[in-house]
C-alpha cells in the first residue's frame, strides 16, 4: 500500500511567522493535490501540482512538487489567523481511481 | 457552483440502529466516494462507486455498504451502528480520472451511543 507522510501533524504559530508543510512518499505519483478544511467543513481544493520540479503560488501560499514526483512541500509566508485549518495532501496515479492521502497537517496561527 | 450535498450534517443513533447517510452531487461526475475522517488517522476510504450501480470496498469496508442507484446519488448505510463507527463521514465525488479535483460535502457528524 502506499503511504504519504505528512509533518508535522501539528503546528501552531504567531500570526506573521512562516512555515512548512511537507508530504513525502517512496512512491511517484502523477499528480498531488493540497486541501485546506475548515472546522465543520470538508476540504476544498488548493492546488494540483503535475510536473516534476513545479512551483505553484498561491497569494502567501508557495506549493512544490518534488523533481522525483515523490514528495510536495506547502510554504506559507507571513501566516495569517485566516490560514488556520488542517491541511491535506493526496497522491493520484492514473491506473486508480483513488488517491493517497497525508494524515493531515493542523495548522493553528495565533493573532 | 459545484455541490455535494450531504443530507445530514448531525446525527445520534443508539447502537444496532439501522443509519443512512444520503449524499447528492450536481456536477454529473461519475466517481462518487465515503470517507470517514478521524482526528490523526486521515481521511479512510470506506466505498467509493465509478459508476451506477458499481461500487467498490476502499480500505475499511466492513460494518457499511452502498448504494448507487441513480448517478447523482450514492448512499452509505451502517446496517447495525456500533460506537466505533462514531466519526465524521465525508461524501465526494470527481470526474473520472484520479487526478481530478475532489469535490467534498459538508460533512456528517454520526454519534453512536
Amino acid at each position: 500500500t502506499q503511504l504519504l507522510e505528512q509533518s508535522p501533524q501539528f503546528l501552531s504559530i504567531q500570526e506573521g511567522e512562516n512555515l512548512t508543510v511537507y508530504c513525502n512518499s517512496s512512491s511517484v505519483f502523477s499528480s498531488l493535490q493540497w486541501y485546506r478544511q475548515e472546522p465543520g467543513e470538508g476540504p476544498v481544493l488548493l492546488v494540483t501540482v503535475v510536473t516534476g520540479g513545479e512551483v505553484k503560488k498561491l497569494k502567501r501560499l508557495t506549493f512544490q512538487f518534488g523533481d522525483a514526483r515523490k514528495d510536495s512541500s506547502l510554504h506559507i509566508t507571513a501566516a495569517q489567523p485566516g490560514d488556520t485549518g488542517l491541511y491535506l495532501c493526496a497522491g493520484a496515479e492514473d491506473s486508480n481511481y483513488q488517491l493517497i492521502w497525508g494524515a493531515g497537517t493542523k495548522l493553528i496561527i495565533k493573532p | 457552483d459545484v455541490k455535494v450535498t450531504q443530507s445530514s450534517r448531525y446525527l445520534v443513533k443508539r447502537t444496532g440502529e439501522k443509519v443512512f447517510l444520503e449524499c447528492v452531487q450536481d456536477m454529473d461526475h461519475e466517481n462518487m466516494f465515503w470517507y470517514r475522517q478521524d482526528p490523526g488517522l486521515g481521511l479512510r476510504l470506506i466505498y467509493f462507486s465509478y459508476d451506477v450501480k458499481m461500487k467498490e470496498k476502499g480500505d475499511i469496508p466492513e460494518g457499511y455498504s452502498v448504494s448507487r442507484e441513480k448517478k447523482e446519488r450514492f448512499s452509505l448505510i451502517l446496517e447495525s451502528a456500533s460506537t466505533n463507527q462514531t466519526s465524521m463521514y465525508l461524501c465526494a465525488s470527481s470526474l473520472s480520472r484520479a487526478g481530478n479535483t475532489i469535490y467534498f460535502g459538508e460533512g456528517s457528524w454520526l454519534t453512536v451511543v
